[in-house]
Formats: structure tokens, C-alpha cells, sequence
């Protein structure tokens, strides 16, 4: 089945620095990329998303490039503040389970 | 739209005790797919169901299951429930699950006693 890797673990930035989280997955027919934002004792919460038709995607501070011959894709936050700091998880497409899911990545933006 | 809900919010159990937890998904969604969250094991998917059928399944036991209505609102239930079943338990609703997109409901936290 499909495996999706996600990193880092961690990652600390100073208030207005840039951070970038990728992940990688496995499954070559995987077409669909969304990546969530956790904050504590909340939902996650869909903040971008990108199809496998187009290579980078941007909203405002957020954006998502694609790389499909590596099979990886990457969230990029620019400018960030203290309100990004939160559990970020990506997800691909998996055959019979819907969405398997990055193990997450806890963003601590210091102000 | 009225977003994706779940009842209960929280739920205390002893081991043993059966649980069910309820979904209603955003209007017009009919795929609901249910999650397990834990703080080692991150998101995991445990069946996803689609017009009332069960369409997907994780790698979880027979003493988690689940049904859909009509009206696409889901429930799941946890059977003979062991200390390692306490997690925050996901909803999340799509137009038709699998390549779309997923909105999740505000969870339902269980604690087993």
C-alpha cells in the first residue's frame, strides 16, 4: 500500500522566517495532495491542496510544489507568525484507504 | 454550510464496555470516513463508507465497526473496549471520498478506563 514519509519531525523558525515540510510517498498513481493543519485540541483542517496536473499551487503565504518523478511534495509558509504554529500533516491518495497520512510535523514559529 | 459534526465530544469507558460514536456529514457528502488518532501512531484510517456500503477498511479488529444511513450520517462502534483504544476518534466527510477532498469533524475523545 502506499507509505507516506514526512519531514521534519520538529521545526522551530523565528517569527517571519520561511519554513518548508515535505513528504514523500510511493504510489506513482497517486494524483490528489492535500496537507492539513492541526492546532491543539482542534480538527485538522484542509489549508491547501494540489492535483498532480500542476506543479505549484499558492495561497497568500501558503504554497505546494509537486515533483512527480521524485514523488515528493512540499508546503511552503513565508512570513511566518506565531498563529502557524501547529501539527501540519500531509496525506496521498491510497488504494483502499482513502488518504494514508504523514505522521505530522510539529511547527513552532518563536516570536 | 453546516460543517461536519460528532457526538459525543467526550466519552470516559472501562475496558470491556461497547461504545458508539456518531458522524453527520456535511450536506450533499456521501462518503464518511472514520479515523484513530494517537499521539504515536498519528491518523489512522480505520473504514470509509459510501451510499450506506462499507467501501474501504484499515487494519483494525473485528470489534471496530461501523454502519451508514440514508441520510449519510455514520456511526461506529468499538466493542470490548481495551486501554488502547483511548484516542481521539475523526469523522471526515467528502463528496465521494478516496481523490477528494476530506473535511474533518471536531472528534469524539475516548478514554478507557
Amino acid at each position: 500500500g502506499e507509505n507516506v514519509e514526512q519531514h521534519p519531525s520538529t521545526l522551530s523558525v523565528q517569527e517571519g522566517d520561511s519554513a518548508v515540510i515535505k513528504c514523500t510517498y510511493s504510489d506513482s498513481a497517486s494524483n490528489y495532495f492535500p496537507w492539513y493543519k492541526q492546532e491543539l485540541g482542534k480538527r485538522p483542517q484542509l489549508i491547501i491542496d494540489i492535483r498532480s496536473n500542476v506543479g505549484e499551487k499558492k495561497d497568500q503565504r501558503i504554497a505546494v510544489t509537486l515533483n512527480k518523478t521524485a514523488k515528493h511534495f512540499s508546503l511552503h509558509i513565508t512570513e511566518t507568525q506565531p498563529e502557524d504554529s501547529a501539527v501540519y500533516f500531509c496525506a496521498s491518495p491510497s488504494r483502499g484507504q482513502n488518504f494514508v497520512f504523514g505522521p505530522g510535523t510539529r511547527l513552532s514559529v518563536l516570536p | 454550510k453546516a460543517g461536519v459534526t460528532q457526538t459525543p465530544r467526550y466519552l470516559i469507558k472501562t475496558r470491556g464496555q461497547q461504545v458508539t460514536l456518531s458522524c453527520s456529514p456535511i450536506s450533499g457528502h456521501r462518503s464518511v470516513s472514520w479515523y484513530q488518532q494517537t499521539p504515536g501512531q498519528g491518523l489512522q484510517f480505520l473504514f470509509e463508507y459510501f451510499s450506506e456500503t462499507q467501501r474501504n477498511k484499515g487494519n483494525f479488529p473485528g470489534r471496530f465497526s461501523g454502519r451508514q444511513f440514508s441520510n449519510s450520517r455514520s456511526e461506529m462502534n468499538v466493542s470490548t473496549l481495551e486501554l488502547g483504544d483511548s484516542a481521539l476518534y475523526l469523522c471526515a466527510s467528502s463528496s465521494d471520498g478516496g481523490r477528494e477532498t476530506q473535511y474533518f469533524g471536531p472528534g469524539t475523545r475516548l478514554l478507557v478506563l
